[in-house]
């Protein structure tokens, strides 16, 4: 079984900073994926950024980018040049691939303030 | 094109009530799944299919079922609501590289 951890129930940052978030998983899966979903108060589920446990390039996406590293289970998002609209609660979760790709197993969330 | 169309946004509910949530997704997808989410908890995973006709458990399967007639449709049905079914749902599909979810269901059962 999957578990994955938030250890950060609530992060803040201010306009233009940057802020980690940070994510622990625990899985006996040698190829499975990883992920960074963003729910704002509209409640929908919005993928940030996508990462593969075979590729050892952390994945970017414009201001988002993750520190993966494998050997410690450990999977942080790091928010560069915060903006107002990224205050909302954030996910990390993992999929196991193989036969149980798809079913994903989340974090508790991480609610990031960003103050003006 | 729509992607997951979940129904309906909100419903209130007495206890032993029976609904069905509903789930459609036009992207042809063979993976969807319910989740529940509850404070402090993230989500959880009710119930999985990997295509029309095969259905499994998740982490929380008791107090609902699910079928999958087709690839568009996974409709999650409450048979007897239950107060700890107060929840806020999310059905997603899945079609290899990312998961889309639906907008949620926020389900009051009183």
């Amino acid at each position: 079984a999957q578990t994955v951890t938030q250890s950060q129930p609530e992060m803040s940052v201010q306009e233009a900073e940057t802020v980690t978030l940070s994510c622990t998983y625990d899985t006996s899966e040698s190829d499975y994926y990883l992920f960074w979903y963003k729910q704002p108060p509209s409640r929908q589920m919005i993928l940030v950024i996508r990462q593969e446990a075979y590729k050892q390039q952390n994945a970017t996406e414009n201001r988002f980018s993750v520190n993966f590293q494998k050997a410690a289970k450990s999977f942080s998002l790091k928010i560069s040049d915060s903006q107002l609209g990224d205050a909302a609660m954030y996910f990390c979760a993992s999929d196991a691939g193989g036969t149980s790709y798809g079913k994903l197993t989340f974090g508790q969330g991480t609610i990031l303030t960003v103050h003006p | 094109n729509a992607g997951v169309t979940q129904t309906p946004k909100f419903q209130v509910l007495k206890t032993g009530q029976s609904m069905t949530l509903q789930c459609a997704q036009d992207m042809n997808h063979e993976y969807m799944s319910w989740y529940r989410q509850d404070p402090g908890m993230g989500l959880r995973l009710i119930h999985y299919s990997v295509g029309a006709g095969i259905t499994d458990q998740g982490e929380v399967p008791n107090g609902y079922n699910v079928s999958r007639s087709t690839t568009e449709d996974f409709p999650l049905r409450l048979l007897s609501a239950a107060p700890s079914q107060t929840s806020v749902y999310f059905c997603a599909s899945n079609g290899g590289t990312e998961a889309f979810f639906g907008q949620g269901t926020r389900l009051t059962v009183v």
